[in-house]
C-alpha cells in the first residue's frame, strides 16, 4: 500500500491565484482530513470528511473548499490565494471508527503565496 | 472546546539518557484518546504512542512510554536510552469526537552525541 499520497510537494502561488492540493489514500479509510501547519505551530484542522459526499468544516476553513466524490480522494481547493495561506498542508486518513482516532498522514505540501 | 498545551518549546538530552516531554490538555469528555506524534525534518508525521483514556495502564512502545494522569489531565512522554534518530519535533494530540486530532504547538527535541 502507498498509504496517503499528496501532490504537489512544493508550490509557489501569486496572490489571487487558485490551485488544488491533491490527496489520495489506498487504505479504504472512510475518514479523511486536511490540516495546515504554520511555522512553529501544531497542525490545525481545515476540513474533514466522514465518507464520500460528506464534508464538514474544521477550525480554520476560511479560504478553502473541499469535495469528496470517492472514498480514495479528498482534494483541497484554494480559490484566491493570500499570503496568510502560506503553510504546510497535510492530508490524513483514519479507520472507520472515528473514536479510534489513529491517523495516517501524507508527506505534506509546502505552499508559499507571494 | 478541547485544548492541548505543550509548555516546553525546546528540550535537549544527551545520547543514551532519558528525557520527558510534558503535555496537558483540557476536555469535558470522559472517553478519548491521546497521542504523541514525531515530526522529523522530513515533515512526515509519525505516530509514536497512543493512550486510551479509559485504560489506567500507561502505554509503552519499546523505548517510549507515557505517564497518563487523567485527573490532572496530564500526558507526558518519556524517551529512554535516547538516540540521535530521536531528534525531531514532538507533538501531543487529543483525539476529538469527530475523529480529528487537536495538536499542541510541539516540543523540539535535540539529542547531543
Amino acid at each position: 500500500n502507498a498509504g496517503v499520497t499528496q501532490t504537489p510537494k512544493f508550490r509557489i502561488l501569486k496572490i489571487g491565484q487558485s490551485m488544488t492540493l491533491q490527496c489520495t489514500q489506498d487504505m479504504n479509510h472512510n475518514y479523511m482530513y486536511w490540516y495546515r501547519q504554520d511555522p512553529g505551530m501544531g497542525l490545525k484542522l481545515i476540513y474533514y470528511s466522514v465518507g464520500a459526499g460528506i464534508t464538514d468544516k474544521g477550525e480554520v476553513p476560511n479560504g478553502y473548499n473541499v469535495s469528496r466524490s470517492t472514498t480514495e480522494d479528498f482534494p483541497l481547493r484554494l480559490e484566491l490565494a493570500a499570503p496568510s495561506q502560506t503553510s504546510v498542508y497535510f492530508c490524513a486518513s483514519s479507520y472507520p471508527d472515528p473514536f479510534y482516532n489513529e491517523q495516517f498522514f501524507g508527506p505534506g505540501t509546502r505552499l508559499t503565496v507571494l | 472546546a478541547q485544548t492541548v498545551t505543550q509548555s516546553q518549546p525546546e528540550m535537549s538530552v544527551q545520547e543514551a539518557e532519558t528525557v520527558t516531554l510534558s503535555c496537558t490538555y483540557d476536555t469535558s469528555e470522559s472517553d478519548y484518546y491521546l497521542f504523541w506524534y514525531k515530526q522529523p525534518p522530513s515533515r512526515q508525521m509519525i505516530l509514536v504512542i497512543r493512550q486510551e483514556a479509559y485504560k489506567q495502564q500507561n502505554a509503552t512502545e519499546n523505548r517510549f512510554s507515557v505517564n497518563f494522569q487523567k485527573a490532572a489531565k496530564s500526558f507526558s512522554l518519556k524517551i529512554s536510552d535516547s538516540q540521535l534518530g530521536d531528534a525531531a519535533m514532538y507533538f501531543c494530540a487529543y483525539g476529538g469526537s469527530q475523529g480529528n486530532l487537536i495538536f499542541g504547538k510541539g516540543t523540539k527535541l535535540s539529542v547531543k552525541p
